[in-house]
């Protein structure tokens, strides 16, 4: 079984609708978790951090996470097509895993 | 500030060839890292280095070392290139201290090295 689980897509969803990412993962004693997002031939970019459970807020983007269910996911509002890009899951133990990543398309 | 520089952009080594990827941050972060990435597989840690004079080995780190030649610069060095080193190479970089600090915190990314080995 992986440490970080994610779907890798591609997820397609319509401009200005709700995108809806989801991560696992295997190690209870996690603490931090991070979502990055990646345009085809660039480098991670840190969007949301999330340490305690429940939802955290920045703009369009929500974290969401449940340490009982293992489990964190990533809420788009009103997605736009510049939103297109590989999602991926970081989980942080006693180092930082990362999710192999969910491909988001938003078409116009 | 520029952030998490990294050279070069590109590289072509033959098998056996040797080279040092460099990278540098100027954010004043305690810790830096090295990753690859390949698809399918996502991103794996090679080395890292908590701060200034430790580094530790990550996931992968056959085949490489590393330097942390100060607080601001850490390099990574293939001896004998592989093809199977074929990948994308990633430096980022984190601050250190509390919850949202210290090794494996907010990790901010340089552009990447492409390198391929043939």
């Amino acid at each position: 079984q992986k440490e970080v689980e994610q779907n890798s897509g591609p997820l397609s969803v319509p401009e200005g609708a709700i995108a809806s990412l989801n991560c696992t993962y295997s190690d209870r004693v996690s603490q931090s978790f991070f979502w990055y997002r990646q345009y085809s031939g660039k480098s991670p970019e840190l969007i949301m951090s999330i340490y305690s459970n429940g939802d955290k807020e920045d703009g369009r983007f929500t974290a969401q996470l449940n340490k009982a269910s293992q489990y964190v996911s990533l809420l788009i509002r009103d997605s736009q097509p510049s939103d297109s890009a590989t999602y991926l899951c970081a989980v942080r133990g006693d180092k930082l895993i990362f999710g192999t990543g969910t491909r988001l398309q938003v078409f116009p | 500030n520029a952030g998490v520089t990294q050279t070069p952009k590109f590289q072509v080594l033959k098998t056996g060839q040797s080279m040092t990827l460099q990278c540098a941050q100027d954010m004043n972060h305690n810790s830096m890292y090295w990753y690859r990435q390949d698809p399918g597989m996502g991103l794996r840690l090679i080395y890292y280095s908590a701060s200034e004079g430790t580094t530790d080995k990550g996931e992968v780190p056959n085949g490489y070392n590393v330097s942390r030649l100060n607080k601001r610069e850490f390099s990574l060095r293939l001896e004998s290139a592989a093809p199977s080193q074929t990948s994308v190479y990633f430096c980022a970089s984190s601050e250190a201290g509390g919850l949202a600090g210290g090794p494996f915190a907010e990790q901010y990314f340089g552009p990447g090295t492409r390198l391929t080995v043939t």
